[in-house]
């Protein structure tokens, strides 16, 4: 298995614009989290799903940022308008109900200018 | 306060030592788990606890729940362990969300 995938690894865009972030989680994994990684906060969960449900979204920081994930094989986090303190890297992680190890994708480095 | 602490903040060895990381908490859990991040910023995932020890390889962890404390132990370190150690809690039941404890940056010299 590839592991989990994150698209794209790096992005930098200017202050106001969209930024989408994707995930593509372990095939067969029931779970997904989006993370956030800064050197101010350290890590942060943002919202996990369970089979495509969001279930618990209370670390998404504002209404800027929203995630869907429209099948079992692929998540998107999107941020708009971006602003220069969603400046971090962005993990992805996958786990199977039955498992007890989350499994995390490279993340995406994303800078705000 | 965070609900998550960790200690110590670096911890530098010569390759052989006993290492030890600390992580203590302040709310109710329902499991802990430990995470390495690479210096490449890779993340891997140690270590899950509700209870007791586990061992895999050269590392240990353990839990105690009353005290609101776990360990990670490395034995026979090697260079290959330098990294950051991540501590996280799942508080409550019924719940995924982790929360992190800040990290502890373990370099290994030769």
């Amino acid at each position: 298995d590839a592991g989990v995938i994150q698209s794209p690894r790096h992005e930098v865009t200017e202050m106001g614009q969209e930024v989408t972030l994707r995930c593509k989680p372990i095939s067969g994994h029931n779970s997904l989290f989006w993370y956030r990684q800064t050197m101010m906060r350290g890590l942060e969960l943002l919202i996990y799903f369970n089979n495509n449900v969001p279930i618990d979204d209370s670390g998404m920081p504002e209404d800027r940022f929203s995630a869907k994930m429209p099948n079992a094989s692929f998540s998107t986090l999107k941020i708009q308008p971006s602003e220069p303190r969603d400046s971090a890297v962005y993990f992805c992680a996958s786990r199977e109900d039955s498992g007890e190890t989350q499994y995390f994708g490279p993340g995406t480095r994303l800078l705000v200018l | 306060k965070n609900e998550v602490e960790q200690s110590p903040q670096n911890l530098t060895a010569q390759e052989g030592e006993f290492i030890t990381i600390n992580c203590s908490y302040s709310v109710g859990i329902s499991a802990l788990h430990w995470l390495q991040q690479h210096p490449g910023g890779g993340i891997v995932s140690l270590f899950m606890l509700s209870s007791g020890k586990k061992k895999h390889g050269r590392l240990i962890a353990t839990i105690n729940i009353q005290e609101k404390h776990s360990s990670l132990h490395i034995t026979a370190s090697h260079p290959r362990d330098s990294a950051v150690y991540i501590c996280a809690v799942i508080a409550g039941f019924g719940n995924e969300k982790l929360t992190f404890g800040t990290g502890t940056r373990l370099t290994i010299i030769p």
